[in-house]
């Protein structure tokens, strides 16, 4: 069974940083792409970023890109989100995704970890 | 990247059908066939339900549906059950090597 965990989630200061880590298991974590989305709290889901399954290619949405930074160690089957600058519009719930085969497609989401951007 | 749009609201009558639209561009829906749905319920995380507009993963019932033309996708709930009360998602692959989704419809089963 595939599990996400999510975990790191927190109430930071504006400018402050925070370091998510997500911990998967029940399947071949090293073959697969991985994401992060987030949620603002009752709003829509809003992609955040995605490493390919070697690590070597990363993407970002233009809302972060610069300020955030995703990795992977697969030797420890975990998934990293590194923010930096956080502004109150980054409050939300973050979920660690998993790809399919297919780079295209997101299958699994863990539970979410809320992060709080306030003063 | 804007939002994909998707109606705010759906609802319907416990065996009716329901369908729910998703338009995006041509650098995304209407550029790809990767337009993935998801269903998620209040505090719960999204559940894949479609992908690659039409398919549906192992375990989703046959009455989930999705179609493309152009730059609108659909995604149709036939027989509804008050489990598939839900918030609704689209989401689709785009020429930026990122991903998009929709701003989510409420679905109510009356």
């Amino acid at each position: 069974e595939v599990q996400l965990v999510e975990s790191g989630g927190g109430l930071v200061q504006p400018g402050g940083s925070l370091r998510l880590p997500c911990a998967a298991s029940g399947f071949s974590f090293s073959y697969y792409a991985m994401s992060w989305v987030r949620q603002a709290p009752g709003k829509g889901l809003e992609w955040v970023s995605a490493i390919s399954a070697s690590g070597g290619s990363t993407y970002y949405s233009d809302s972060v890109k610069g300020r955030f930074t995703i990795s992977r160690d697969n030797s420890k089957n975990t998934l990293y989100l590194q923010m930096n600058s956080l502004r109150a519009e980054d409050t939300a719930v973050y979920y660690c995704a998993k790809h399919t085969n297919s780079w295209t497609v997101i299958d699994y989401w863990g539970q979410g970890t809320l992060v709080t951007v306030s003063s | 990247q804007s939002a994909l749009t998707q109606p705010a609201s759906v609802s319907g009558s416990p065996g009716q059908s329901i369908t729910i639209s998703c338009t995006g561009t041509n650098s995304d829906v209407g550029g790809y066939n990767y337009v993935s749905w998801y269903q998620q319920h209040p505090g719960k995380a999204p559940k894949l339900m479609i992908y690659d507009v039409s398919n549906r993963p192992s375990g989703v019932s046959n009455r989930f549906s999705g179609s493309k033309s152009g730059n609108t996708a659909s995604l149709t709930i036939s027989g509804l059950q008050a489990e598939d009360e839900a918030d609704y998602y689209c989401s689709s692959y785009t020429s930026s090597s990122t991903w998009v989704f929709g701003g989510g419809t409420k679905l109510t089963v009356l």
